[in-house]
């Protein structure tokens, strides 16, 4: 049972564009949704996290929606930039630090 | 403040061998996870340790073990490896409840 699904699996984005993924998850019991994001050869590390009782966060150019009733969240990278290129998981844990992932979006941006 | 380091870095075995990964968490955090990562997939939890007790698992069968240290580092043993074993082994350190993990880079591992 996949507790989180994320999609598109690969996204290509031109340089200056807005990248857009989005998760969808099942259990209600959740209550901290973050963003990890994974460069080739590197650990996941963390990019932005939400709590469900906002809507949106914003850190610089990530911006993460929220979406309680639909049970869905997304990332948008504004501006996106050639080094925003890496694998983005989205997660979600009910703050035990047990996170469960989804299976990741490969983003390219192109120069 | 030193991170999360992992050792060895990349390993190879043979089905049916046993492995013993270790993991040296980040100062100050008393909370240790280890994720299994196939090829092209996302994380998934194996287990978790907090003051060195096991503190929740995944769906992973037995042969998967672990210990915390009382310095909070830790092991991931897997006996009886099978092919299907071979993947990046992530150790994770936090703070506990706190919703941030901070990884390592992993051990690689290949199960001929």
């Amino acid at each position: 049972q996949q507790q989180v699904k994320q999609s598109p699996q690969s996204l290509i984005v031109q340089k200056g564009g807005i990248s857009i993924i989005n998760c969808a998850y099942e259990n209600t019991a959740f209550d901290y949704f973050p963003w990890y994001q994974q460069f080739p050869g590197k650990g996941p590390a963390l990019l932005i996290a939400i709590r469900p009782d906002v809507s949106e966060k914003k850190e610089g150019r990530f911006t993460i929606s929220f979406n309680k009733s639909a049970k869905q969240f997304s990332l948008h990278i504004m501006d996106s930039q050639p080094g925003d290129s890496a694998t983005y998981f989205c997660a979600a844990s009910r703050g035990d630090d047990k996170i469960i992932f989804g299976k990741g979006t490969r983003l390219h941006i192109l120069p | 403040e030193t991170g999360v380091t992992q050792s060895p870095t990349h390993l190879i075995k043979t089905r049916g061998q046993q492995v013993t990964l270790r993991c040296s968490s980040q100062s100050g955090h008393n909370t240790v996870s280890w994720y299994q990562q196939a090829l092209g997939q996302g994380p998934q939890f194996i287990f978790q340790y907090y003051r060195e007790e096991e503190n929740g698992r995944g769906n992973f069968p037995p042969r998967f073990s672990g210990l915390q240290f009382p310095n909070y580092s830790s092991e991931l043993n897997v006996n009886a490896l099978e092919l299907d074993d071979s993947a990046l082994y992530l150790c994770a350190s936090s703070r506990g409840y706190t919703g941030e993990l901070f990884f390592g880079e992993g051990s690689r591992l290949t199960v001929l």
